[in-house]
């Protein structure tokens, strides 16, 4: 069964650095684009940035392009977001999320979600 | 990109009874194979998303038959026949068009 597990909960303080993980299972990793979904508290569903890893093609949002880094380690079968410099702003749950690519970019695998609290 | 506009915003319904969200899209879904490219997500309380209704009108691996989906081009309608407890939550619909689909806001189902 395809699966992807990220990684805990993180409590940062601003201007701290921080990655997050997404560990892929059971289907060909370089095959499938996969990216992050940002989920803010109380509000809807944003894509933020998303990765091809058969040739490392990354794609980000422009309202995300420069804030975040997407990566993705094929030895592991491994997605990664990355910030250098956290904002209290990017307090969220974070999903990651396979895209299907087939008849369509429909979203068939999740991740269970990374909350991420960055607070003084 | 292409915008997405769900209503209502906010859908109390009873259960057994019939239950049905609308999205609209800024410009048309419609690929050159005749499938629009439109999804529904229901994410649950406390969970991620869930796919529901892919390419309109196709429902996902183990989705019940009560959900149906419906439409074509810019305008798109989730029919639920009779609501159950469980199916409460937020129901999204996405362009899965775009290789960065959007979602639409969001249509938050509770019981009455």
């Amino acid at each position: 069964e395809v699966q992807l597990v990220q990684s805990g909960t993180e409590v940062k303080k601003p201007g701290e650095s921080l990655k997050i993980s997404c560990k892929t299972s059971e289907y060909s990793f370089t095959s499938y684009w996969i990216g992050w979904v940002r989920q803010m508290p109380g509000k809807g569903l944003e894509w933020m940035g998303i990765i091809f890893p058969g040739d490392s093609d990354t794609r980000y949002k422009p309202s995300f392009q420069g804030q975040v880094t997407v990566s993705a380690d094929k030895s592991i079968s491994t997605v990664y977001l990355q910030w250098s410099s956290l904002k209290a702003s990017d307090t969220a749950v974070y999903y990651c999320a396979r895209l299907r690519g087939i008849d369509g970019y429909s979203v068939d695998y999740w991740g269970q979600g990374t909350l991420v609290t960055v607070s003084s | 990109d292409i915008g997405m506009t769900q209503s209502p915003l906010s859908l109390p319904v009873t259960p057994g009874e019939p239950a049905s969200i609308s999205c609209r899209s800024s410009q048309s879904l419609l690929y050159s194979n005749g499938k629009s490219f439109l999804d529904w997500y229901l994410q649950k309380p406390g969970q991620s998303p869930q796919l529901l209704i892919y390419s309109s009108s196709n429902r996902a691996s183990g989705v019940p038959d009560r959900f149906s989906g419906s439409g074509s081009g810019t305008n798109f309608t989730l029919k639920i026949s009779r609501v159950e407890a469980e199916d409460v939550g937020i129901y999204y619909c996405m362009q899965a068009l775009q290789i960065f689909p959007t979602f639409g806001g969001g249509t938050r189902v509770d019981i009455k």
